[in-house]
């Protein structure tokens, strides 16, 4: 079993539609990121949270550690936001080291 | 301020040959990570390095080997290729937070490698 679980696995919506997408985790953490892959591949970090909520822009991300639970908002999606997000922990002893979800596809149609 | 760049992008070798993948990042992060990402699968982390001199295996390090001889440049070798290691590789960097043991991790292009 994974130790990081996202779903979705796929999700399609109408453009201007309130996204959610769901992460969890089975082991103690440090730390939570949340990452875009673009449809040419590259990846980039949005968010990197230990508790609470942080937001950028129209994407809202928050942690309940307690429940090991994480969940990105994506408000008044645009077809832009079409990519893969992934979910990621930091189990605090090891280095740096994250262990990924395997990513949840988004595609908003216009 | 390039980032995190890879080389080559695209590579296609045949069984048994071998190359090298060159990640360079100007940051002047202490921390680089090699990684594969295959269809279905997450990203998984095959070495990863957290200083000039040091590497240590990840959780698919087989058939591959690594080198960090400068701060800025993470090498990651294949002696004889395999089907199995057709991949996209992303190369990463971070530094090091004391009080999170992690941060924010900066991700190359990609190398999309065929072994055929």
């Amino acid at each position: 079993k994974n130790e990081v679980e996202q779903s979705p696995q796929n999700l399609t919506a109408q453009e201007g539609e309130f996204i959610t997408i769901n992460c969890s985790y089975s082991v103690g953490i440090s730390a939570l990121h949340w990452l875009q892959q673009h449809p040419g591949g590259g990846i980039v970090s949005l968010f990197m949270l230990s508790s609470g909520k942080k937001k950028h822009g129209r994407l809202i991300a928050t942690i309940n550690i307690q429940e090991k639970h994480s969940s990105l908002h994506i408000t008044a999606s645009h077809p832009r936001d079409s990519a893969v997000y992934i979910c990621a922990v930091n189990r605090g002893s090891t280095l740096g080291r994250l262990y990924f979800g395997r990513g949840t596809q988004l595609t908003v149609w216009p | 301020n390039a980032g995190v760049t890879q080389t080559p992008k695209f590579r296609v070798l045949k069984t048994g040959q071998s190359m090298t993948l060159l990640c360079a990042q100007d940051m002047n992060h202490e921390y680089m990570y090699w990684y594969r990402q295959d269809p279905g699968m997450g990203l998984r982390l095959i070495h990863y390095s957290v200083g000039e001199g040091t590497t240590a295996k990840g959780e698919v390090p087989d058939g591959y080997n690594v080198s960090r001889l400068k701060k800025q440049n993470f090498l990651l070798g294949l002696e004889s290729a395999a089907p199995s290691q057709t991949s996209v590789y992303f190369c990463a960097s971070s530094y090091y937070r004391t009080y999170t043991s992690t941060d924010t991790q900066y991700f190359g292009p990609g190398t999309r490698l065929t072994v055929l």
